[in-house]
């Protein structure tokens, strides 16, 4: 199993531009996360899933939007990149009501540099 | 409200030395409790959890951590650290949401002098 896997690994963007990060996961989770590090405030989380087809905003969403079109797959967009949003970004996924509830497993992260 | 407290923002042990990372933690019922670590340019590993049960912890790559409740702590402990073990360690908190959701710390940096 490959885990949770992130695309891109890195990018640069310029101010405005828009751009789509993708987690993906193969071992059939039910809720997804995504997450900004920022340095001094460990990971803070901008939107999570609870299922195929649901989204829901987390502590800090302004400026992102997500979808969880199929169930392996949760998508992190951003329609008009600004300098605040470099950050590193990742993904984790959860059994669900399924399994062990309350692990999260993270994928290795994508390095995001808006200028 | 749920929150995460990890005091020490950067420590600096020898190799070969005992460690102590710190964590306290806001929350009204029974956490549940992580320890992640992070290596340079990499994701986020599992150490260890506490759910429930006995309140020393084992975890992986040698390491413990115990949970006291009288305290509000989680700390980390390793009785020997290796030049291996310098990454950056996030406690967490969770057992408050149904979707699982879980606040971090804001890590703590560990370097190993050799």
């Amino acid at each position: 199993n490959a885990g949770v896997t992130q695309t891109p690994k890195f990018r640069v963007l310029k101010t405005g531009q828009s751009m789509t990060l993708l987690c993906a996961q193969d071992m059939n989770h039910e809720y997804m996360y995504w997450y900004r590090q920022d340095p001094g405030m460990g990971l803070r989380l901008i939107h999570y899933s609870v299922g195929e087809g649901t989204t829901a905003k987390g502590e800090v969403p302004d400026g992102y939007n997500v979808s969880r079109l199929k169930k392996q797959n949760f998508l992190l967009g951003l329609e008009s990149a600004a300098p605040s949003q470099t950050s590193v970004y990742f993904c984790a996924s959860n059994p669900g009501l399924a399994g062990d509830q309350e692990t999260q497993y993270f994928g290795p992260g994508t390095r995001l540099l808006v200028l | 409200a749920q929150s995460v407290t990890q005091p020490d923002i950067h420590i600096t042990v020898s190799e070969g030395a005992s460690l102590e990372l710190r964590c306290n933690y806001s929350y009204g019922a029974t956490p549940y409790l992580f320890w992640y670590v992070q290596s340079p340019g990499q994701g986020l590993q599992l150490l260890l959890k506490y759910f429930s049960g006995d309140t020393l912890v084992q975890g992986i790559k040698g390491f413990e951590a115990e949970f006291k409740r009288s305290q509000s702590s989680f700390n980390l402990r390793k009785p020997s650290v290796h030049w291996s073990d310098a990454a950056e360690y996030f406690c967490a908190v969770g057992g408050y949401s149904s979707a699982s959701k879980i606040i971090f710390g804001s890590g703590t940096r560990l370097s190993i002098r050799p």
